[in-house]
C-alpha cells in the first residue's frame, strides 16, 4: 500500500493552462505539505495544512491554490502556468505538528511547461 | 531565519569506501535534525533523525550525531555500496511558535562505483 500517493506522476502542458495535482495519504496523519524541487534539486516548502487548516503559506504566487477537502487529501491547483513552474512537486505528510515528527513523501509529480 | 548548509557535491566514491557528508545548521532554539535520501526518480525517504543534543541517529549503516556545540549533524557510513548512490538531504525542523517548516540543505549527490 502506498502511504503518500500523488497523481499524475508526469504532467506536460502548455504555458497559460490550468492544472491540478492530487495527493492522498493513508497513514492517518493530521498534517500535509507541498514542496517544490527545482532542477538543481533544491527543495522548498510551499504550503502546509493541519487538520484541513492552512498553517504555512510561503511566498508563492497566488496562481497556486491548495485545497484540503479532508485530512487525507491535499490538492494543488495551478492557474495560468508559466515556464518557471517547471519542477518536481512533492506532497508529504506527518503525524501532527509535534516536535520531531518526520515527514513522509510521495514520489513526486514532474511538471513540464512547453 | 533557520538554514542548513551541507557540503557541495557531487561526491564519487568506490564501493567499500568511507563516507562523510558534512551538515551544519543555524536555528533559533533546539531543532530536530534529519537526513533524507532521494533515490533516482523517487521521493524523499527518511534515513535517520535526532531530536536532542548528543543523540545519535542510525539506519542502514548510516550514522549522524547531533552536536549542539558545533551545530553540526554530519552523515557517515563506514563502507558504502553501489545501492547507496542517491541524493542526500540534511534538514531541520523547529517547532517553535508557528514555525513548523522542514528546512532542507541543497542536497549532496553521491555516486558509488563498483
Amino acid at each position: 500500500d502506498t502511504a503518500v500517493s500523488q497523481t499524475p506522476k508526469y504532467l506536460v502542458t502548455q504555458m497559460g493552462n490550468d492544472k491540478s495535482i492530487k495527493c492522498e495519504q493513508n497513514l492517518g496523519h493530521d498534517t500535509m505539505y507541498w514542496y517544490k524541487q527545482d532542477s538543481k534539486k533544491f527543495l522548498k516548502i510551499m504550503f502546509s495544512y493541519n487538520n484541513k487548516e492552512l498553517i504555512i503559506n510561503e511566498t508563492v504566487p497566488n496562481r497556486f491554490s491548495p485545497k484540503s477537502p479532508d485530512k487525507a487529501h491535499l490538492n494543488l491547483h495551478i492557474n495560468s502556468l508559466e515556464l518557471g513552474d517547471s519542477a518536481v512537486y512533492f506532497c508529504a505528510s506527518s503525524q501532527d505538528l509535534a516536535y520531531g515528527q518526520p515527514q513522509h513523501f510521495g514520489d513526486g509529480t514532474r511538471l513540464s511547461i512547453l | 531565519g533557520d538554514s542548513v548548509t551541507q557540503m557541495e557535491g557531487p561526491v564519487t566514491l568506490s564501493e567499500e569506501a568511507f563516507l562523510t557528508i558534512n551538515c551544519t545548521y543555524t536555528a533559533t532554539g533546539y531543532p530536530s535534525l534529519f537526513w533524507y535520501v532521494q533515490y533516482p526518480g523517487e521521493g524523499l525517504q527518511l534515513l535517520l533523525k535526532a531530536t536532542k543534543a548528543d543523540d545519535k541517529g542510525s539506519n542502514k549503516g548510516f550514522e549522524a550525531t547531533y552536536r549542539k556545540e558545533t551545530t553540526s549533524f554530519h552523515l557517515e557510513k563506514g563502507s558504502v555500496q553501489v545501492s547507496d548512490s542517491a541524493v542526500y538531504f540534511c534538514a531541520l525542523v523547529y517547532s517553535g511558535g508557528s514555525n513548523y517548516k522542514l528546512t532542507f540543505g541543497k542536497g549532496t549527490l553521491l555516486t558509488v562505483n563498483p
